[in-house]
């Protein structure tokens, strides 16, 4: 099946600093990817659908300066939290769609801000 | 967004079969339902989806009442390596956006 990679896995990282999560599909061509957050024992929560080379569209009460998102190419999405607080320490997967109906998820980065 | 209800927790018995329902009373005439389940620690992963017709993979089956009112995701011998959250998720056709409910635990018991 297909393989999606997110780079870090984990990251720890000083309140106020700004954090770079990648997300690739490995084995095919994402027109659209996803990304998602998941705090402790809570389910998914969608944050940006973004479709390669135009703007992400981010869900209700997600701050769109706040995260950040790139689809520059068919094949990678970076998500970037900016001046990152502790508040924002949470699981961050990403997802990504070669056809209708199939969702490929990646492995999640953890997210701690001290 | 349309919803689905599942029970909090399930168990079951290693090799036995598994019976995971899910409810979906406000689903639309266009809305595919979707399964995933997630371990701990990973990303969700693709279980099965349907649209009308009951489906059947190499994971698992899938029941889909005539109403379309409801369905259950069937693993036919659970194993260890079953346990985890089970999401059952609607996906408005087109849009492919996936809202996650709170999911099933399923434990596996040895």
């Amino acid at each position: 099946g297909a393989v999606v990679s997110q780079h870090p896995s984990w990251v720890i990282c000083k309140s106020g600093t700004s954090v770079k999560i990648e997300c690739r599909s490995l084995d095919f061509q994402a027109t659209t990817m996803f990304w998602y957050r998941q705090f402790p024992k809570q389910s998914l929560m969608l944050m940006a659908t973004s479709n390669e080379g135009s703007k992400a569209t981010y869900e209700q009460g997600v701050e769109k300066d706040k995260f950040l998102i790139n689809h520059a190419s068919l094949t990678l999405s970076t998500l970037t939290v900016t001046s990152a607080h502790p508040e924002d320490s949470s699981f961050y997967i990403c997802s990504a769609r070669d056809q209708p109906y199939e969702q490929y998820f990646g492995p999640g980065t953890r997210l701690t801000v001290t | 967004d349309a919803k689905t209800t599942q029970p909090n927790s399930m168990e079951s018995n290693e090799e036995e079969p598994v019976h995971l329902p899910c409810n979906h009373s406000t689903i639309s005439g266009t809305d595919y339902i979707h399964w995933y389940r997630q371990l701990p620690s990973q990303g969700p992963e693709y279980v099965i989806h349907g649209l009308t017709s009951n489906v059947n993979n190499r994971m698992a089956s899938l029941a889909i009442a005539e109403d379309r009112k409801s369905s259950t995701l069937i693993l036919h011998r659970a194993t260890l390596r079953d346990a985890a959250v089970y999401y059952c998720i609607l996906d408005q056709t087109g849009a492919n956006n996936l809202f996650f409910g709170t999911g099933t635990r399923l434990t596996v018991i040895p």
